[in-house]
């Protein structure tokens, strides 16, 4: 069966300072996408970054940015300049199988903030 | 707010009723997917669809469990004589096909509490 792990269950990270959150996962496919959300305390689960497997460059989006490590099926997840808005859950998602229908996550990782 | 809407947000029900939840998804999107989310856990999938049509039904799905889409617009997910053990986070998520990414856009979810 496939799987994504998230190896930290809890990460607290000081107002400003950058963070990094780890994910690997395991699939058979050639190509696909991976993703991370946010799910902030009792709000919806937020789409934060994608990556795609083939392309070499790893994606950003603003303070967020992705180390995608392809032969070691490793996608973290790096927080620039991090911000009280930040404290969430996160979830590391990978497709499950071929037809890109369903999503895997991993159990999360939950980030604290800290002023 | 991603544009999908769930309802309702929460749902409080004794052991053996019947409960039905409702998703309308982003207008343009013709996939919708249904999860499960545990309290400490990642969303698990449930099952998805393609227009109207259902195209895949994970093993947790058990049959207790029927989901619809009859318009190929919003879905519902009806559960009979719930259990103890469904109670759960469930929630719904839109994307489009075609689209390579297949990202997917989710709601607030229902929460459900069976007493």
């Amino acid at each position: 069966a496939q799987t994504v792990t998230q190896s930290q269950p809890e990460m607290s990270v000081q107002e400003a300072e950058t963070v990094t959150l780890s994910c690997t996962y395991d699939t058979s496919e050639s190509n696909y996408y991976l993703f991370w959300y946010k799910q902030p305390p009792s709000r919806q689960m937020i789409l934060v970054i994608r990556q795609e497997a083939y392309k070499q460059q790893n994606a950003t989006e603003n303070r967020f940015s992705v180390n995608f490590q392809k032969a070691a099926k490793s996608f973290s997840l790096k927080i620039s300049d991090s911000q009280l808005g930040d404290t969430a859950m996160y979830f590391c998602a990978s497709p499950n199988g071929g037809s890109q229908g369903n999503l895997i996550f991993g159990k999360g990782t939950k980030l604290s903030v800290k002023p | 707010d991603t544009g999908v809407s769930q309802n309702p947000r929460h749902k409080i029900t004794k052991r053996g009723q019947n409960v039905t939840f409702r998703c309308d998804p982003i207008s343009e999107h013709n996939r919708l997917y249904w999860y499960r989310q545990t309290l400490g856990q990642g969303p698990e999938f449930l099952t998805y669809f393609q227009n109207e049509a259902q195209l895949e039904k994970s093993r947790l799905l058990s049959d207790r469990f029927s989901a619809e889409r009859p318009k190929g617009s919003f879905s519902t997910l009806e559960i009979q004589r719930t259990e103890q053990g469904d109670s759960a986070m469930y929630l719904c998520a839109s994307g489009q096909s075609g689209e390579g990414s297949y990202e997917q856009y989710f709601g607030p979810g229902t929460r459900l509490t069976v007493t």
